[in-house]
């Protein structure tokens, strides 16, 4: 089972100030297979980026995911009001598929 | 656009079985996608349950395999969930989703939250 790793836990950060989070692997993501989504408290999470820099559809330019092997990173660059949520990474290049720990990003 | 939407009860006694159905609308189950169970305790993570395929085939985590059974009915277009001997630790909101090959998790349920209690 692939183990992922998200760090920082929480973010603390301003308006109009960049994000950027890391994911982690225990070992290299087949095919880069790694998503990013979105929760905000009460619903269901929403696709961000899927085979580690593909944005999904309708999801702002500010969003942009990179990496790859073991080691991912979502990247806003500049923060809206409507981005302070929790986010998780997922691979789903191996089974079982697995979601990271998440981390949560807080109007600072 | 697909949509999803969870149904079943919201208290199970310990035990007991947990049964969710999940409809979809919008399009048809028997695509080249294939459909999903992912569950998140109160304040927790999330947790992928299993996978299905129109034509019944199965993928089902390692840590649930013995309590899950996951089955499709093509004629109502929905799909369902049966979580068997469960404890306070199944507490949690249940989400349905649609997997689309190489891009993973694109729509989900609401989710419906099942609450482990007598």
């Amino acid at each position: 089972e692939i183990v992922l790793t998200q760090s920082p836990g929480t973010l603390s950060l301003s308006l109009g100030e960049r994000a950027t989070l890391s994911c982690r692997a225990s070992q290299s993501v087949s095919s880069n297979y790694l998503a990013w989504y979105q929760q905000k408290p009460g619903q269901a999470p929403r696709l961000l980026i899927y085979i580690a820099s593909s944005r999904a559809t309708g999801i702002p330019d500010r969003f942009s995911g990179s990496g790859s092997g073991t080691d991912f990173t979502l990247t806003i660059s500049r923060l809206e009001p409507e981005d302070f949520a929790v986010y998780f990474c997922q691979q789903y290049g191996s089974s079982p598929l697995t979601f990271g720990g998440g981390t949560k990003v807080e109007i600072k | 656009q697909v949509q999803l939407q969870e149904s079943g009860p919201g208290l199970v006694k310990p035990s007991g079985t947990l049964s969710l159905t999940c409809a979809v609308s919008g399009g048809s189950i028997s695509t080249t996608n294939w459909w999903s169970w992912v569950r998140q305790a109160p304040g927790k993570g999330l947790e992928w349950i299993g996978n299905i395929y129109h034509s019944g085939t199965t993928n089902y985590n390692p840590s649930l395999k013995s309590r899950v059974t996951l089955s499709v009915e093509k004629s109502k277009n929905q799909f369902s969930l049966k979580l068997s001997s469960v404890t306070a630790a199944d507490t949690a909101v249940y989400y349905c989703a649609r997997i689309v090959p190489e891009i993973s998790f694109d729509s989900w349920g609401q989710g419906s939250l099942v609450t482990v209690s007598s």
